[in-house]
């Protein structure tokens, strides 16, 4: 059964740097989620993207955050000048519609860990 | 604004008993979506069961089973004989649009 894999699986980064996730989703998936769950608390809705855009983010996804799938089979989180509180596990999703009509098939998470 | 609440941080069952998970939520939409997730050691979230609001009749997959009450705005997942296997996190989750919101979770163990 095809998955949505990550890299890498752990990430360890000094506090100030820029970091970057990768997930490959689903081969014929169109939409691509990234969440966050910080250790002992809930899994949290950072940003949707479909069509090369982002169609919906929350709070949290402010400028330090961006989105990108560069080369239409890797979807890309970027952090830009982390903070201790980035720490956390973030999950990449895809789906091959819109939520919640569609699934969502959720990757292994990469756990950033920040120096 | 939507939110997703878990009361039970931690719960457990003897192997082939029945166990109960509890989930309310709060939201003004009338159209949305809920959720039950299963989150193994192995940390991928897997889909158990979902249920859309518009239908009265409670979703069902093999062992599990909800009880959706949506006057009550209550969501809860019975797991009926427990396997080693069911032991993980489980997170009930809202959708409406795009966006999810996920309580914080319940602890499941299951005593063989």
């Amino acid at each position: 059964e095809p998955e949505v894999t990550q890299t890498p699986s752990h990430q360890v980064t000094q506090m100030g740097q820029e970091v970057i996730l990768r997930c490959v989703p689903i081969s014929n998936h169109l939409y691509f989620y990234w969440y966050r769950q910080i250790l002992g608390q809930k899994v949290e809705f950072l940003v949707s993207f479909y069509n090369n855009e982002i169609s919906e983010k929350s709070e949290i996804f402010d400028d330090q955050f961006s989105v990108e799938r560069p080369d239409g089979s890797n979807f890309t989180l970027k952090i830009r000048s982390t903070k201790l509180e980035d720490s956390a596990m973030y999950f990449c999703a895809s789906s091959e519609g819109e939520v919640p009509n569609q699934p969502q098939h959720f990757g292994d998470g990469t756990r950033l860990s920040i120096l | 604004a939507q939110t997703v609440t878990q009361s039970q941080p931690e719960m457990s069952v003897q192997e082939a008993e029945t166990v109960t998970l509890s989930c309310t939520y709060d939201t003004s939409e009338s159209d949305y979506y809920l959720f039950w997730y299963k989150q193994p050691p192995s940390r991928q979230m897997i889909l158990v069961i979902r249920q859309e609001a518009y239908k009265q009749q409670n979703a069902t997959e093999n062992r599990f089973s909800v009880n959706f009450q949506k006057a009550a705005k209550s969501f809860s997942l019975k797991i009926s004989d427990s396997q080693l296997g069911d032991a993980a996190m489980y997170f009930c989750a809202y959708a409406s649009g795009n966006q999810f919101y996920f309580g914080t979770g319940t602890s499941l163990t299951v005593i063989p």
